[in-house]
């Protein structure tokens, strides 16, 4: 039974820096073709890719938040981390890890296919 | 980047209504496209990943279809559960990128 947990705080100053941590179980990042996601979604706006980490450790990341974001693994614990630096008020809202995985050979073969329940972050002095 | 247009961004629909939701892209992705499903307060749940394939466990009245940059998902018989917001989802290249959603509610 594949499941994730996202973790973190619940309310960041802003100019901090956000940490959060997703574990998941029911699955290996050693295991090729396995990877997890990150992805969040303001209140009552769509959804926004944020970053993915693949079992070799590859890491590829959104275009407009590239330069804050930092994704990591610790397969031996079934941890992945995400940080994001210099947290705005825009930045609130919920976070969700998602397993992404290969369903063929191509590069394009991937889909979300487990998700954590989300963890909502506020940002605010 | 990829952009993602999905319409209508709202509708309103009946039990037992056929109902469609188109997604385009800005490019061509082949099939690399993906469809969620997202009820208030849960997680998204995926419907359909490569265009047309079916998710284990998801209802059979949900289908989906296309390649390149138009691509449709499709409720045959819409169900009280289907109330939700439908998203799409190109996996074709980095940054991976949605749709800004279809919201499917009740007439």
């Amino acid at each position: 039974q594949v499941t994730l947990r996202e973790s973190g705080p619940a309310l960041v100053n802003p100019i901090q820096t956000l940490t959060l941590s997703c574990t998941f179980s029911g699955f290996s990042l050693n295991t090729p073709g396995m990877c997890v996601s990150w992805i969040r979604q303001p209140p009552g706006k769509a959804l926004e890719w944020l970053a993915l980490i693949d079992w070799d450790d590859s890491k590829y990341y959104s275009t407009s938040l590239k330069a804050r974001l930092a994704i990591s693994k610790d397969a031996s614990k079934n941890q992945v981390v995400l940080t994001m630096t210099i947290m705005e008020p825009v930045d609130a809202g919920t976070y969700y890890c998602a397993r992404t995985r290969y369903y063929g050979s191509g590069h394009g073969s991937t889909y979300f296919d487990f998700w954590g329940q989300g963890t909502l972050v506020a940002v605010s002095s | 980047d990829i952009q993602m247009t999905q319409s209508p961004s709202s509708l309103s629909a009946s039990v037992g209504d056929r109902v469609t939701i188109t997604c385009r892209a800005s490019q061509r992705i082949s099939v690399n496209l993906n469809w969620f499903q997202q009820k208030p307060g849960k997680a998204p749940k995926v419907l359909i990943y490569a265009a047309s394939n079916l998710e284990s466990g998801v209802p059979s009245r949900f289908s989906g279809s296309g390649s390149g940059t138009h691509f449709i998902l499709t409720i045959s018989s819409l169900q009280p559960e289907d109330f939700a917001i439908y998203y799409c989802q190109q996996s074709h290249s980095i940054p991976l990128t949605f749709g800004g959603g279809t919201k499917v509610e009740i007439k």
